[in-house]
């Protein structure tokens, strides 16, 4: 079946580099995405990669794709703590259903 | 700011209530999501309009009733609502229909609380 994994928790220092991972299970996934969620608000759509690619950057966000290991990441440079958030990983497939990991909780401590 | 707009941000109802959230996008989107969120979990998709028709109804119980009057709106009609169905309701759209390669975006949802 489909299943999406994070972990749960990651704390990092003001300025330094967060890395979020994810492991999905589909390999007919077309399309996989990052969503930040701060708290009290919906999710914002940060980032997406097409599974043909290795890698995507747009300014402070790197997306890392190792479609063998069926492994994601999402690098943020220089984390701030506006970071502070959950990030949520999603794969699509062609049967057109988003399938949510449970979420990573960002905390950026000054 | 979000492109899907969403109202009320808060509603508090009591069971025998009769309610309803709606949802607005302006994007030209043809595919339009309700989800229901529990504090720190993942949205869990509820129902799917694509091209105003209801594509996907992930057996929902029938006391929440969606609607699609046009392109640009959606609806969910609320009715002898359980506490268990007190969670933050998410609308989002995408650009062409339900397909899984179109990014979806997302509300700011409604918080809804049922005494």
């Amino acid at each position: 079946g489909e299943d999406v994994e994070q972990s749960l928790f990651l704390s990092v220092r003001e300025g330094d580099s967060s890395v979020i991972n994810c492991t999905y299970t589909d390999s007919s996934s077309t399309y996989l995405y990052w969503y930040k969620q701060e708290p009290g608000a919906g999710l914002q759509l940060l980032t997406y990669i097409f599974s043909n690619m290795d890698m995507k950057q747009d300014q402070r966000l790197t997306v890392l794709l190792n479609k063998k290991d069926k492994h994601l990441s999402l690098r943020i440079a220089d984390t701030q703590t506006g970071d502070s958030a959950i990030y949520f990983c999603a794969e699509g497939n062609q049967g057109g259903k988003l399938i949510f990991g449970q979420g990573t909780e960002l905390s950026v401590k000054p | 700011d979000t492109e899907v707009t969403q109202t009320p941000k808060h509603l508090v109802m009591g069971m025998t209530n009769k309610k309803s959230l709606k949802c607005e996008q302006h994007m030209g989107h043809r595919a339009m999501y309700w989800y229901k969120q529990k504090a720190k979990k993942p949205p869990e998709l509820m129902f799917v309009y694509s091209y105003e028709k209801l594509s996907i109804n992930e057996s929902v119980p029938s006391r929440f009733s969606p609607e699609c009057p046009n392109s640009s709106l959606l609806n969910l009609h609320l009715h002898a609502l359980q506490p268990e169905d007190s969670a933050l309701y998410l609308c989002a759209s995408s650009q062409e229909g339900y397909r899984g390669e179109q990014p979806q975006h997302f509300g700011d949802g409604t918080r809804l609380s049922i005494l």
